[in-house]
């Protein structure tokens, strides 16, 4: 089973929709992150989580916000969707403790906003 | 704002060659560095962490270093396959809580 899962895998929508995107993990870790990533470019960071009740905002947060409802769970909200929010979404955790910070990431969303 | 950048975009090599992935970093205050792996539609898979107090890690045919003093880590793969081919990011941690991403070199190993 996936430590970390997404759904959904994909999703297709029509602009000024809201859209939202889950994330869960049964790896007991209380650091949580999403990204989006672009064709040729890198992983940009939207926002994290430290634990339920910290949220921080990333390099690209405008036309996002953020749910932590659970340690197990982070959810990323798109109010009203544009075109250029196509992307491919990821979330991803990491534990401070013993692995050293190391990322875990899910398979990721691919969103496509018409 | 700390820069992380993948030369080559694409790489292609024949199977069972020795290759080595570059990725350069602007910040030397780097806490750690990780090493992905991602195929076509997937997600990234950790392949190999390295502490800022360490110089190299280790993985089967895997092996990454850091050298923070010239703001570089390579990822060398011993014996490539068909199997490794993907897309290798790299990744560069600083504070403790910000991961700053390379765009990632695109290998393909061919039979």
């Amino acid at each position: 089973d996936a430590d970390v899962t997404q759904t959904p895998r994909n999703r297709i929508t029509k602009t000024g929709k809201r859209i939202m995107l889950e994330c869960s993990q049964t790896k007991g870790h209380d650091r949580m992150y999403w990204y989006r990533q672009d064709p040729g470019l890198g992983l940009q960071l939207i926002y994290y989580s430290f634990d339920v009740k910290d949220i921080n905002k990333g390099e690209i947060s405008d036309g996002y916000s953020v749910s932590r409802q659970a340690q197990a769970k982070f959810s990323l909200s798109l109010e009203s969707a544009i075109p250029n929010q196509t992307a491919l979404y990821f979330c991803a955790t990491s534990d401070p403790g013993l692995l050293n910070n190391e990322q875990f990431f899910g398979p990721g969303t691919r969103l496509t906003v018409l | 704002k700390q820069e992380v950048t993948q030369i080559p975009a694409a790489l292609s090599v024949p199977e069972g060659e020795n290759l080595v992935l570059n990725c350069s970093f602007t910040d030397s205050a780097i806490y750690n560095l990780q090493w992905f792996r991602q195929d076509p539609g997937k997600g990234l898979t950790s392949l190999l962490l390295i502490q800022s107090s360490q110089r190299e890690q280790t993985s089967g045919r895997l092996n990454a270093s850091l050298d923070k003093s010239s703001g570089r880590s390579t990822l060398y793969i011993a014996a490539s396959q068909p199997g490794d081919s993907a897309t290798y990011l790299c990744a560069g941690q600083y504070n403790f809580n910000k991961f700053y991403f390379g765009s990632g070199t695109k290998l393909n190993v061919k039979p």
